[in-house]
Order: structure tokens, then sequence, then C-alpha cells
């Protein structure tokens, strides 16, 4: 079973729309991140967020992104006006443990396509 | 700025022969350092993590080494098979609950 899940798998939206991802952990982790891979291009940070508040962000995580852990469980990425560049796979990982010299686990990812 | 870099890109073996794969890594100062395997269009797997102290880590076939001082780390898989085809990617910590930073990845074909 993986450690976090995320919804939807695949999202098609038009451009300049706002996008939902949802991620969902199994158990009460610290840690959470959130990150991107462009088709054919390496996987980037975008953000990380520990205690409800954002800890570190990127230069990509710019106004039009937002994060947020509404209900204790769930954390969500917001895109508020999606772009075609924002189309990629977006990934949620967290750090399962209080001990920081633990792996990250990934989930399967949101596929995210702007027409 | 840590840059982080696999080579070679892309690899294909015949099955049976053991595979290396390499990274390496600009800024020595990490905190740990991460495999992972990745099939076409899907997530990332952990497949091994590798403190900064640690020289190497071993999961079955998978050993990865770690030489700090000259920023590299290895990842042999023994006795290849057709299923470890994947693209397989490393990623660097430089501070305790910080990002990771990616390399592009090698893309390996095991062929029966």
């Amino acid at each position: 079973e993986p450690e976090v899940t995320q919804t939807p798998s695949h999202q098609v939206t038009q451009m300049g729309q706002e996008v939902i991802l949802r991620c969902v952990p199994i158990s009460n982790h610290l840690y959470f991140y959130w990150y991107r891979q462009i088709l054919g291009q390496k996987v980037e940070f975008l953000v990380s967020f520990y205690n409800n508040e954002i800890s570190e962000k990127s230069e990509i995580f710019d106004d039009q992104f937002s994060v947020e852990r509404p209900d204790g469980s769930n954390f969500t990425l917001k895109i508020r006006s999606t772009k075609l560049e924002d189309s990629a796979m977006y990934f949620c990982a967290i750090i399962k443990a209080e001990l920081s010299n633990q792996p990250q686990h990934f989930g399967d990812g949101t596929r995210l396509s702007i027409l | 700025k840590q840059e982080v870099t696999q080579i070679p890109a892309a690899l294909s073996v015949p099955e049976g022969e053991n595979l290396v794969l390499n990274c390496s890594f600009t800024d020595s100062a990490i905190y740990n350092l991460q495999w992972f395997r990745q099939d076409p269009g899907k997530g990332l797997t952990s497949l091994l993590l590798i403190q900064s102290s640690q020289r190497e880590q071993t999961s079955g076939r998978l050993n990865a080494s770690l030489d700090k001082s000259s920023g590299r780390s290895t990842l042999y898989i023994a006795a290849s098979q057709p299923g470890d085809s994947a693209t397989y990617l490393c990623a660097v910590r430089t501070d305790s609950w910080g990002k990771l930073q990616f390399g592009a990845g090698t893309q390996v074909v095991v062929t029966p």
C-alpha cells in the first residue's frame, strides 16, 4: 500500500481555470512536499509544508500557487489560473517518521494537462 | 548551487549483466542521497537511502555507494532482469527536512 495517495490521477483543464490537486497520507505525517516533472525534464521542487505552514518554496511557486491542509489530513496544491506551461506530472511526497533521516515517499502523481 | 548529474542518460544491457549507474553532485555538504526508480508515466519508487555518514547501503540485488568528498554515488544492480527496465533517478538532500534535488535520470533497458 502506498504511503500517500494522490487524486485525481489525470486532470484536463482549460487554460485560465483553477485546479486543486490532492494528496492523502495513510497516517499522520509531519512533512509534506510538492514536486513537478514536465515531460522529458528533471523532477523539480515546488514547496514544502510543515505544521500548517510553508517551510520552503522554489522560484516556480509564485502567487498562482497555494498549499493548505484543510481538514488535518488532506494536503492540497491549488493553481489559481492555469497556464499551458503548468502541464506536468505533480507529485506529493512525505516523510513518514518524526526523524528527518528517513526517505521521502512519493505518490503516483497527478498528470495535469492544460488545453 | 547544488547540481546533480547522472551519466549515462541511457543504457542498454543484456539480461544477467550487472548494471552500474552513476550520480554526481557539485556540493559535498549533503544530508543524504536517495535512489528512485520511475516506470513510464508513473510515480517514483524509493529504492535506497544512504546517509551522508554511510559509505554504502544494500537491499537485495541493489547496492548504493557514496563518496561524499568526491561528490559521487553509484547504484549497482546485480544480475539484471528485464523487469529492471526503468528510469533510475538519484536525488540529494542538503538539510534535514529539506527538498530533494534530482538528477535527470538514467534510462535502463534490459534485453532478454
